[in-house]
């Protein structure tokens, strides 16, 4: 089965620090895409960053960076320079090549800290 | 960016009774539209995909005769919660694909529907 696995339930950081979050996957696939969703208290779901497998690169976006490791399965993202508007539910996610359908892990609530 | 719209963001109906949710692609033609269901402080879980034209492919444990999703055209997409109960309380939230567009693979998604049955 295809999973997303986030360890961290809950993360805090100080303002204007860098914080890490975590996600590992599982799949037998070669093609497929990862993404980090923010979910503010709003509900809104936003796409902060995402990754293609093929991509050895990392892939960035301002603030917001990933560290995506294919051999281990690992998909992390590093949020530097936190701010207060950072504060959110962040899911990891993942889609293979091929298909629309997300896996979602079950996410990171991060706090920042004044 | 990609718009998609919900309607209505809020409900409220009485137990026995139907609800109609609807989902918009606003700028762009949704090849696939998803619907999804979140508990509190819980992470979203798909309910269904739609295809314009087709009839909608459910998850497991997803009841299609309670649950109904009509996907009419590439824009639009409802579920029409029937004879709810309080247990159908929950937000919905929808997303829609525009495949193999650049970027492929994307989903934009809805700003979601809280339904509360009484």
């Amino acid at each position: 089965a295809q999973t997303v696995t986030q360890s961290q339930p809950e993360m805090s950081v100080q303002e204007a620090e860098t914080v890490t979050l975590s996600c590992t996957y599982d799949t037998s696939e070669s093609d497929y895409y990862l993404f980090w969703y923010k979910q503010p208290p709003s509900r809104q779901m936003i796409l902060v960053i995402r990754q293609e497998a093929y991509k050895q690169q990392n892939a960035t976006e301002n603030r917001f960076s990933v560290n995506f490791q294919k051999a281990a399965k690992s998909f992390s993202l590093k949020i530097s320079d936190s701010q207060l508007g950072d504060a959110a539910m962040y899911f990891c996610a993942y889609t293979q090549g091929g298909s629309e359908k997300l896996v979602f892990g079950k996410g990171t609530k991060l706090t920042v800290n004044p | 960016g990609a718009v998609v719209s919900q309607h209505p963001s809020w409900v409220i109906c009485k137990s026995g009774t139907s609800v109609k949710i609807e989902c918009r692609s606003l700028d762009f033609q949704a090849t696939t539209m998803f619907w999804y269901r979140q508990f509190p402080k819980q992470s979203l879980m798909l309910m269904a995909t739609s295809n314009e034209g087709s009839k909608a492919t459910y998850e497991q444990g997803v009841e299609k005769d309670k649950f109904l999703i009509n996907h009419a055209s590439l824009t639009l997409s409802t579920l029409t919660v029937t004879s709810a109960h309080p247990e159908d309380s929950s937000f919905y939230i929808c997303s829609a694909g525009a495949g193999l567009a650049d970027p492929p693979y994307e989903q934009y998604f809805g700003p979601g529907t809280r339904l509360t049955v009484t």
